[in-house]
């Protein structure tokens, strides 16, 4: 079975604060991807990575980085949390097709 | 408009019942439809993908996929509370690793 696991379940945080979150996949997959989910917004994709050092911007990539320095490991970074980066963070990897989720970080930046 | 377009519910069915989930998108290119259920304070688990026109059967899981009308379907045959969750529609546009993810459509199933 293929396992995705995050550093953190939860995770509080002050403003200003550098945040990191891991994710690490087992499947030797290309693609790992960070979304954040909130109430009634759905999930929307932040970064993705296809391969090691490469990434693209998603749909909302503004005050957050990534790193994806081995295969199996993609960071995100938040650089200087806010209040409004407060979320569920869920990383995912995929080979071709299906996306196989972590179980997520709740942040809540204080 | 929204890219990949679900009903939010909820959607109450009572047990055993089919419960019928759709979801609408808007790129005439896409490629690859997926469904995800996902519980409260869990992360999204795959229910099944559908590439092909048509209908696609997995156990008590049905997904149908209709290109022409740009919607694909999730049916769930003899449901039970066990099936109640946010139920998630994903699409990848073509030319493109990119996931699009419905909204979701919340399902209650009544024992």
């Amino acid at each position: 079975d293929v396992k995705v696991t995050q550093s953190s379940r939860y995770l509080v945080k002050r403003t200003g604060e550098k945040v990191f979150l891991e994710c690490v996949q087992d499947m030797d997959h290309e693609n790992m991807f960070w979304y954040r989910q909130d109430p009634g917004l759905g999930l929307r994709l932040i970064y993705f990575s296809y391969d090691v050092k490469m990434k693209e911007k998603g749909d909302i990539p503004e005050g957050y980085s990534v790193s994806r320095e081995k295969k199996e490991r993609f960071s995100l970074i938040l650089e200087s949390a806010s209040t409004n980066q407060t979320s569920m963070y869920l990383c995912a990897s995929s080979l071709r097709g299906e996306q196989f989720f972590g179980p997520g970080t709740r942040l809540t930046v204080l | 408009q929204k890219e990949v377009e679900q009903n939010s519910g909820p959607l109450s069915v009572p047990e055993g019942a089919i419960a019928s989930l759709n979801c609408t998108y808007s790129d005439r290119g896409s490629q690859s439809f997926f469904w995800y259920r996902q519980y409260s304070g869990k992360s999204p688990e795959l229910i099944m993908f559908i590439y092909s026109n048509g209908d696609k059967e997995d156990g008590r899981f049905t997904a149908q996929l209709n290109k022409a009308s740009q919607y694909v379907s999730l049916l769930i045959r003899d449901s039970q509370p066990s099936d109640s969750a946010t139920y998630l529609c994903a699409v990848t546009p073509g030319g493109t690793y990119k996931y699009i993810f419905g909204t979701g459509t919340r399902l209650k199933v009544l024992a």
